[in-house]
C-alpha cells in the first residue's frame, strides 16, 4: 500500500541534544511537509518542499532544519531541543500545492525532550 | 490576520446527528477541508469544498459559503469511533492551508 511512514513512532532525548526525524513516502508526490502539532492545538507548518524547492515558514525557529535529499525522503533536524519542542511532528505529502490537492498524513513522530 | 474558528469541544450521543462548524478568514480562498484525527494519531481526509453547498459522502456531509465565511462538517448515525477531533483547514491565496485547532468529539453512549 502507498504510504508515509515516519521513523521512529517515539523519539526521547535530552536538552540541547540534536535529533533526526525521518520521513519516507510511497505515494511519488512532488510536495512534503513537516508540521508541528502540540496537545489540543493546530498544526503548524514548518516547512514544506516542492520538488527540491525548500519553503521556509517565516517563523520557523532557526533550531529547525530540514532535507530533502530525493523524491522519498525528508528529514527533519533539531539542532537543540528545548523542552518547547516536545510535541508531535507530523510528515504530510501532497501530489500539489493547488487546490484540491489533499495532503496524506504520516503517523507521526512524538518527542519528549528531558 | 487569517483565521479560523471552530469550537473546541463537542458532545453527541450515539446514533444521532452532530454538525461542527467552522468559520474562516483567510487572504483569498482555495478551498476548504475537513479532517478527522484520533488522539495521538495522524490527520486523515474526510472533504474538501471549493465550490458553495452541500457535499455528501457517506454518514459524513460537509458544507460551504463563501460568502459568509462558513462550513460545518455534519456527521450521521454517530459511531462511538467518530470520538475524534475534527480539524477544519482553509487554503489561502498562496495556497497555504491555515488549520483551525480541532473540534473534540465527543460521543456518549
Amino acid at each position: 500500500d502507498a504510504m508515509v511512514i515516519q521513523n521512529p513512532r517515539y523519539q526521547v532525548t535530552q536538552f540541547g541534544k540534536p535529533v533526526t526525524l525521518s520521513c519516507s513516502q510511497t505515494l511519488n508526490h512532488n510536495v512534503m511537509y513537516w508540521y508541528q502539532q502540540k496537545s489540543s492545538q493546530a498544526p503548524k507548518l514548518l516547512f514544506h518542499y516542492y520538488d527540491k524547492d525548500f519553503n521556509n515558514e517565516a517563523d520557523t525557529p532557526d533550531n529547525f532544519q530540514s532535507r530533502r535529499p530525493n523524491t522519498s525522503f525528508c528529514f527533519l533536524d533539531i539542532r537543540s531541543p528545548g523542552l518547547g519542542d516536545a510535541a508531535m511532528y507530523l510528515c504530510a505529502t501532497s501530489r500539489g500545492t493547488s487546490g484540491s490537492n489533499e495532503q496524506f498524513f504520516g503517523p507521526g513522530t512524538r518527542l519528549t525532550v528531558l | 490576520g487569517q483565521n479560523i474558528d471552530q469550537p473546541t469541544e463537542m458532545t453527541a450521543t450515539e446514533g444521532a446527528i452532530v454538525q461542527i462548524n467552522c468559520t474562516y478568514q483567510t487572504s483569498g480562498f482555495n478551498g476548504l477541508f475537513w479532517y478527522q484525527q484520533h488522539a495521538g494519531e495522524a490527520p486523515t481526509f474526510l472533504s474538501y469544498n471549493v465550490l458553495d453547498g452541500l457535499e455528501e459522502k457517506g454518514r459524513f456531509s460537509s458544507f460551504l459559503s463563501r460568502s459568509k465565511g462558513y462550513s460545518y462538517l455534519l456527521l450521521k448515525e454517530l459511531q462511538m469511533k467518530d470520538s475524534a477531533s475534527y480539524l477544519c483547514a482553509a487554503m489561502d491565496s498562496n495556497y497555504q492551508l491555515i488549520w483551525g485547532a480541532g473540534t473534540k468529539l465527543i460521543i456518549k453512549p
